[in-house]
């Protein structure tokens, strides 16, 4: 069965300290993964997705087939960073999303 | 472009009634889909249209909910009758090709008394 699973409801941090968002799919076949990050009051939007392999706003993941990970890092979390993450797998042209964490970082 | 748009972003309704949520997809796209995001569920995928015709429809929860696309620029999904276990904020989001990013909507909020 096509699964994304993020183990944390809720991951607070300080700020300037590292920060890592926990994504585990299951998934037969190539999967295509992406984080999308909702701000207080904002609509979802989307952060990165694997095939780019780009940094945005200072967040990489990298796609591990043999762990299947997608996490999601940053060196240095900063206070703009607290929001809801929510990890995506692409199935059939559609969107399987896990449960979402919630990153509070902390001045 | 605004974006996706949707419309209301906070419907207020009692048990029983009809609720119509509206989605106006970015111009040019060709695939768009509705979500439901709740706590105990999360976000999960309703429907979605390529070319204003449904495609999959699996995840829509039961006969009370419905969901047309007239034309290639307005969508709407229709709870009838609504009822408590309904309260959820429902998404619309459109994307260029199966391929390219999905682009989301602002949510409506439903509450159902």
């Amino acid at each position: 069965a096509q699964r994304v699973t993020q183990p944390e409801k809720l991951l607070s941090v300080f700020k300037g300290a590292p920060v890592e968002l926990k994504c585990n799919y299951s998934y037969s076949g190539s999967p295509e993964l992406f984080w999308y990050v909702q701000y207080s009051r904002q609509r979802l939007q989307l952060l990165l997705r694997h095939i780019s392999r780009e940094s945005i706003k200072g967040f990489t993941a990298d796609l591990n087939k043999g762990e299947t990970s997608f996490h999601l890092k940053k060196p240095f979390a900063q206070e703009e960073d607290s929001a809801m993450y929510y990890c995506a797998l692409k199935s059939s042209y559609k969107l399987i999303f896990g449960s979402g964490t919630r990153l509070l970082v902390r001045p | 472009d605004a974006g996706v748009i949707q419309s209301p972003r906070h419907e207020v309704t009692e048990m029983g009634q009809e609720v119509t949520l509206r989605c106006k997809p970015i111009s040019g796209h060709d695939y768009l889909f509705w979500y439901r995001q709740t706590m105990m569920r999360g976000l999960e995928l309703l429907i979605y249209f390529n070319n204003n015709v449904p495609i999959d429809d699996s995840g829509m929860p039961e006969d009370r909910f419905s969901a047309k696309m007239p034309n290639a620029s307005f969508s709407t999904l229709k709870i009838q009758p609504s009822e408590p276990r309904d309260s959820a904020v429902y998404f619309c989001a459109s994307s260029f090709g199966a391929e390219e990013t999905q682009y989301f909507g602002p949510g409506t909020r439903l509450l159902v008394l």
